[in-house]
């Protein structure tokens, strides 16, 4: 069974530009949340989708925002790019049905760098 | 708010050793996952502990769970120098919101 994949790995954007990134979950999960990972902040909750909803939502600004396809995959967006924004943004899968309290399959990462 | 908070925040030990780290929370929990990252990657599950239970082991892993004290230990035993990582807990409530980490416990382990 494939892993969850995140693509792209590495990206380098400049401050007001904006990037998607995209998570394709384990075959059969419905869930997929997101997490920003910085050295000052640690492991942030940004959001998590189940069945193409928004289930719940971190403490982050609109410039960050997300959806999920029919298809279980999902995408993540940072508009309007801060130098703060520079970060491991991490998505994880889990299997769990009902409200999320199961194990996560964490993707490898998207590193962004903002310039 | 965290639902986990992990301490240390570092700890250094050697090899054949055996590390120690804990993670408090706050409210009532229905679970609580411990992960590993190595570094700049993803997570890895280690080991889920419910509510319900108060230790569970797998390999050379101990966890115990406190529900009174609102909190949890990781014990890692005979250590080795790939357990060089960070540890993460994950407590989730009844609710199944708030899908948040503690800040880490960084393990080194010496050769």
């Amino acid at each position: 069974k494939a892993g969850v994949t995140q693509t792209p790995r590495y990206l380098i954007k400049t401050r007001g530009q904006q990037v998607t990134l995209s998570c394709s979950p384990i075959s059969g999960h419905r869930s997929v949340s997101w997490y920003q990972q910085t050295p000052g902040q640690g492991l942030q909750f940004l959001f998590e989708y189940f069945s193409e909803t928004q289930r719940n939502k971190g403490n982050f600004p609109g410039r960050f925002s997300g959806r999920q396809f029919s298809n279980s995959r999902s995408e993540m967006n940072v508009s309007t790019l801060e130098l703060g924004d520079s970060a491991l943004y991490l998505c994880a899968s889990s299997a769990s049905r009902g409200r999320d309290t199961g194990e996560l399959f964490f993707g490898e990462g998207s590193r962004l760098t903002v310039l | 708010s965290q639902q986990g908070e992990e301490d240390p925040q570092a700890l250094s030990i050697q090899e054949g050793e055996n590390a120690t780290m804990n993670c408090s929370y706050k409210t009532s929990i229905n679970n609580l996952q411990w992960y590993r990252q190595n570094s700049g990657r993803g997570l890895v599950h280690l080991i889920l502990i419910r509510s319900n239970e108060r230790e569970k082991h797998s390999g050379r892993l101990r966890v115990t769970l406190d529900t009174s004290k609102k909190s949890s230990s990781l014990l890692i035993t005979a250590s080795r120098a790939a357990d060089t990582a960070s540890y993460f807990c994950r407590a989730t409530n009844n609710a199944g919101n708030m899908l948040t980490f503690g800040g880490g416990t960084r393990l080194m382990v010496k050769p």
